[in-house]
């Protein structure tokens, strides 16, 4: 089966300035992720959704970043204005929310460098 | 809240040395526990998996058991290849939202 497809694998900003990440998840996957990996850290959950509803948001920061996922496939990340702290590979899962066991499947991630 | 502890980095082996890679957790309820593994310039992959106490999880050589009485699911192999160095991540899913909280990761690096 296809893997969890992102874009743009690479992407440098300045401050201030927006910019938007791509995910298009295995098909069939009702749920998806968005993670942010800082240098030298585990990802760290940004935002999951359930078909094209929202489950939890907690960590998003909102004043700054929205993600949206229409029709219940793809979803994009944006973040406006960005921050030199935004700098991190953001990265994309899909699961089948099966059993307890259930993987999440990741895709290569969008490495986002803020100058 | 869920937290996991990971050994710190960034380990060296020798090529059929044996690896461990600690790992501890604190979490509510009765949490499943991964181990994902990053190779240089990939994904994360699901490398191995345990659902419930002493359940041992397994895969290409690596192992792990769940150990509720100590909160640990400890990553092992045998004998390391070149092909083991990667970032590894120990994980642990909770709750009915199936989120998965990692730590921040060990680098191996095995040597020829």
């Amino acid at each position: 089966e296809a893997g969890v497809a992102q874009s743009p694998r690479y992407k440098i900003i300045e401050k201030r300035q927006s910019v938007a990440f791509w995910c298009n998840p295995i098909s069939g996957h009702a749920t998806l992720y968005w993670y942010q990996q800082i240098l030298g850290q585990g990802p760290k959950l940004l935002i999951q959704f359930q078909n094209n509803g929202v489950v939890d948001d907690s960590q998003l920061p909102k004043d700054r970043f929205s993600a949206e996922r229409l029709k219940g496939v793809d979803s994009t990340l944006k973040i406006q204005p960005a921050k030199l702290e935004d700098s991190a590979v953001y990265l994309c899962a899909s699961s089948l929310v099966r059993d307890r066991g259930t993987p999440l499947h990741f895709g290569n991630g969008t490495r986002l460098t803020v100058t | 809240g869920n937290s996991v502890t990971q050994m710190e980095g960034p380990v060296t082996l020798s090529e059929e040395a044996f690896l461990t890679i600690n790992c501890t957790y604190t979490a509510t309820g009765y949490p499943s526990l991964f181990w994902y593994v990053q190779y240089p310039g990939e994904g994360l992959q699901l490398l191995l998996k345990a659902t419930k106490a002493d359940d041992k999880g397994s895969n290409k050589g690596f192992e792990a058991t769940y150990r509720k009485e100590t909160t640990s699911f400890h990553l092992e192999k045998g004998s390391v290849q070149v092909s083991d160095s990667a970032v590894y991540f120990c994980a642990l899913g909770s709750g009915s939202a199936r989120q998965l909280t990692f730590g921040s990761g060990t680098q191996l690096t095995v040597l020829p």
